[in-house]
């Protein structure tokens, strides 16, 4: 049973394209991530919001953009697609605790992305 | 740049066997350390979240322990079964944020 829910599952575009990906969660979680995994590799920080109106470029330089209008929505935006953006792209959630970081992720199934 | 390690990156065991695998980590600022199992065509699915020198977690049939001093953490899979095939990643809690960093992951397969 999801409660982090990321659309499309697959998705294949041509190049040039502007695309959205969905991420969105009924936990009422303040952190919001998007990962981007390479097949075999590590998954890699490129977004992350701690909170509505907040966010922040991960370790992994990206040319999508991100948005938090609503704490249960974070999507991700590629303005024009190119065949080095295919990849699988997963979103993540995480609650609030005591200390504030040693919450588990929530992950969505992801969004396997290919540009043609 | 943080460096997690996981080894072996592969691994294919008959049901029944006990497996385990390796995650290396930073050890100076110590935060926490994740464990998570990726099953293909899901999502991945926390296991263990520790945070203190010597802990050990279990979970059924698997375990973690943690070593902060020398920077590894072990998870244990006690007769394996075909349901435990997945992909299990480690992460490690950055000390400067809130960010975690992932290992590439070990692959394990059970064959019945």
């Amino acid at each position: 049973e999801a409660d982090i829910y990321q659309t499309p599952r697959y998705l294949v575009i041509g190049t040039g394209k502007k695309i959205t990906l969905e991420c969105s969660q009924t936990m009422g979680h303040d952190k919001m991530y998007w990962y981007q995994q390479d097949p075999g590799m590590e998954l890699h920080l490129i977004h992350y919001s701690y909170g509505v109106n907040s966010t922040e470029k991960g370790d992994l330089s990206s040319e999508s953009t991100v948005s938090r209008i609503r704490t249960e929505h974070f999507p991700l935006t590629l303005e024009s697609a190119r065949p080095s953006h295919t990849s699988q792209y997963l979103c993540a959630s995480s609650g609030h605790d005591r200390v504030g970081y040693n919450s588990p992720l929530h992950f969505g199934n992801g969004t396997r992305l290919t540009v043609t | 740049i943080l460096n997690v390690e996981q080894s072996p990156q592969s691994l294919h065991v008959q049901e029944g066997d006990s497996t385990n695998f390796t995650c290396s980590f930073p050890s100076s600022n110590f935060y926490a350390l994740h464990w998570y199992r990726w099953e293909t065509a899901k999502s991945p699915e926390a296991l263990f979240v520790m945070t203190l020198n010597g802990d050990e977690k279990k979970k059924g049939r698997i375990s973690a322990t943690l070593n902060t001093k020398e920077g590894y953490s072990y998870l244990y899979i006690k007769g394996s079964q075909p349901e435990d095939s997945a992909t299990y990643l480690c992460a490690f809690r950055e000390p400067q944020g809130n960010k975690l960093v992932f290992g590439a992951g070990t692959i394990l397969r059970v064959k019945s």
